[in-house]
């Protein structure tokens, strides 16, 4: 399994700022995904970004990739309270059995 | 992107009894399919991976008598949770692999008695 470690564990901001956060890992991947879990509900898939790729956008999220120091960031801007919740990577090799970290857990207060 | 349903979303029971979780992926063939559990404001813990056909491969430290798993078809996979206690209340997530990308389940709640 490939375990991702996400930074800071959590994040407090106003809204309209922008958010941003960590995660490292240790081992090769082909990919490395991001996800959402908002309290008590189940994890929705937000960005894939592959090995060969150092940047990617979708719609408010910026995801980077630095597979030479093992790390990827995430970044959301603008923030809204709606944006509330625990963000996770995972990272995908040649078996891709997908393991989290402890997340971090973003709080934008309104 | 690809659905992956999970049933039932609540489950609360006595201790002692038995407890079945289905999931589902909707629209998409998933040969493999994984199950997590997760304790209030911490990591999703794997506990198996389930293959279509084949028996499940779990991760070390989970009990495959007490967990068992069925993946019946390329679109069902089902978890039972066996003579269930009160350490057995947790969240129980499902996923699906389309592709690259892991689709998960809404989760099940489980709370026993």
């Amino acid at each position: 399994s490939q375990q991702g470690e996400e930074d800071p564990q959590a994040l407090s901001i106003q809204e309209g700022e922008n958010a941003t956060m960590n995660c490292s890992y240790k081992t090769s991947i082909n990919n490395l995904q991001w996800y959402r879990q908002n309290s008590g509900r189940g994890l929705v898939h937000l960005i894939l970004i592959r090995s060969n790729e150092r940047e990617k956008h979708s719609g408010r999220l910026r995801v980077t990739l630095d597979t030479s120091k093992k790390s990827s960031s995430l970044l959301i801007t603008a923030s809204r309270a709606a944006d509330t919740a625990s963000y996770f990577c995972a990272t995908g090799g040649g078996s891709y059995i997908p393991t989290f970290g402890r997340g971090t857990s973003l709080i934008v207060h309104p | 992107g690809a659905v992956v349903s999970q049933h039932p979303s609540w489950v609360i029971c006595k201790s002692g009894t038995s407890v079945k979780i289905e999931c589902r992926s909707l629209d998409f063939q998933a040969t493999t399919m994984f199950w997590y559990r997760q304790f209030p404001k911490q990591s999703l813990m794997l506990m198996a991976t389930s293959n279509e056909g084949s028996k499940a491969t779990y991760e070390q430290g989970v009990e495959k008598d007490k967990f068992l798993i069925n993946h019946a078809s390329l679109t069902l996979s089902t978890l039972t949770v066996t003579s269930a206690h009160p350490e057995d209340s947790s969240f129980y997530i499902c996923s699906g692999r389309e592709k690259e990308t892991q689709y998960f389940g809404p989760g099940t709640r489980l709370l026993v008695l």
